[in-house]
């Protein structure tokens, strides 16, 4: 079964709307959790590493203020989009675990439309 | 630079046959985990395969096999007995050290062939 729950699974919402998207440790501690984008017909892009009771670590280029990330306990990271456009339409999705040998996990990934 | 390269933007292989997905990294670190995982259009990540850079036998999964090329630094995905069920995305993947992120190349689309 899955060991990583990302929610929700779809949004559609409009122009402005703030968005926010849960990543989920269903049977382990992460204490990092990673974020990527992955626009249609490209591969995954990392967009910042989730870190347990600290700030997040943005990648080049990626809006900090537009995207922002709680990681408030070992099981929870969110993502929010906010104020969100179109060009921000995108999926989205997270991934936990996966220490030297072992593969990360992802969660099934959140596609977001803005309208 | 491209730490991980997929020159295959896409493939078609006929239904039983085996296929080879090549996949080409770029590292100094001396410690370092290859994997592949396969997106089906639903959107998902399945993980495949991994290979160890120290690991000394190609890592096989199923019907899945890695030709680990380390001096070549290939890590090429062999599918052997292609089912329709395997068309999907492929992504190669890359990881330096321990729990840090995954980096990924571009893809390679695979089409089973009937």
């Amino acid at each position: 079964g899955a060991v990583v729950s990302q929610h929700p699974s779809w949004v559609i919402c409009k122009s402005g709307t703030s968005v926010k998207i849960e990543c989920r440790s269903l049977d382990f501690q992460a204490t990092t959790m990673f974020w990527y984008r992955q626009f249609p017909k490209q591969s995954l892009m990392l967009m910042a590493t989730s870190n347990e009771g600290s700030k997040a670590t943005y990648e080049q280029g990626v809006e900090k203020d537009k995207f922002l990330i709680n990681h408030a306990s070992l099981t929870l990271s969110t993502l929010t989009v906010t104020s969100a456009h179109p060009e921000d339409s995108s999926f989205y999705i997270c991934s936990a675990g996966g220490q030297y040998s072992q593969p990360q996990h992802f969660g099934d990934g959140t596609r977001l439309s803005i309208l | 630079a491209q730490k991980i390269t997929q020159t295959q933007p896409g493939m078609f292989v006929q239904e039983k046959e085996a296929v080879t997905l090549d996949c080409t990294y770029d590292t100094s670190d001396p410690s370092y985990g290859l994997f592949w995982y396969k997106q089906p259009s639903s959107g998902e990540m399945i993980f495949l395969i991994y290979q160890g850079s120290y690991d000394q036998q190609n890592a096989t999964e199923g019907r899945y096999s890695l030709n680990f090329q380390k001096a070549r630094k290939s890590a090429n995905l062999v599918i052997s007995a292609s089912q329709l069920g395997d068309s999907a995305m492929y992504f190669c993947a890359m990881r330096e050290g321990s729990a840090t992120p995954l980096v990924f190349g571009k893809g390679t689309r695979l089409s089973v062939i009937a």
